[in-house]
């Protein structure tokens, strides 16, 4: 079965803080690994990820794949209350379908 | 920008119904997914299309089936709607090797 595990499942956090959200999954047929936002409405796209050990970085926000160990972190440094989101991991096996993770709900308190 | 519109934000059904819900996207994208979110379950595929005409089940395809006429639209139909399909429904679309660009959802309780 080709699962993704997000972990943790949620985190409440304040302003300021720096925090690590965490995905691992299944080698079979790997071509990337993709993070999205969800708020309130459609999850958006953050990041894809091909290449170990190269981070992607949008403003607050890096990512990272280590495809020896079969994982990703996402870090979100100065969290602000509009980080408030379900953050979402996919990984890609095919050239077209997804296989997502269960979210991790992070809050960010004022 | 890439525009996934999705046909209701909220839909409220009796048990036995049959329900249409519609996606419509604008950027000429081959591969069009449904999914549904549940709480604690992330998103799991119901059905996709790469082609106009053609359709592939995901991992939950029971009591659902597609239909995709157009090359921009995608329709998940519910053939006898039932309480267990309380859900939200979200739909996306893609080219190959890119990422998938979701719709804002459709909330469905099936009453």
């Amino acid at each position: 079965e080709d699962k993704v595990v997000q972990s943790p499942l949620s985190l409440v956090v304040h302003e300021g803080d720096t925090v690590t959200l965490n995905c691992s999954y299944e080698v079979t047929n790997f071509r990337s690994l993709l993070w999205y936002k969800q708020e309130k409405k459609a999850p958006t796209f953050l990041f894809m990820l091909t290449s170990s050990g190269i981070e992607k970085k949008s403003g607050r926000l890096s990512s990272i794949l280590d495809k020896k160990e079969l994982f990703s972190i996402l870090n979100i440094t100065a969290t602000q209350t509009g980080d408030s989101a379900i953050y979402l991991c996919a990984r890609a096996g095919s050239a077209r379908q997804l296989t997502f993770g269960s979210g991790t709900q992070l809050t960010v308190l004022p | 920008d890439v525009k996934v519109t999705q046909s209701s934000r909220y839909l409220v059904k009796r048990t036995g119904e049959k329900v249409f819900l519609e996606c419509v996207q604008d950027m000429d994208h081959e591969n069009m997914f449904w999914y549904r979110q549940d709480p604690g379950l992330g998103l799991r595929l119901i059905y996709f299309s790469y082609d106009v005409k053609m359709k592939e089940k995901g991992d939950i395809p029971e009591g659902y089936s597609v239909s995709r006429e157009k090359k921009e639209r995608f329709s998940l139909i519910l053939e006898s709607a039932s309480t267990n399909q309380t859900s939200m429904y979200l739909c996306a679309s893609s080219t190959d090797f890119q990422p998938q660009h979701f719709g804002d959802g459709t909330r469905l309780s099936i009453l």
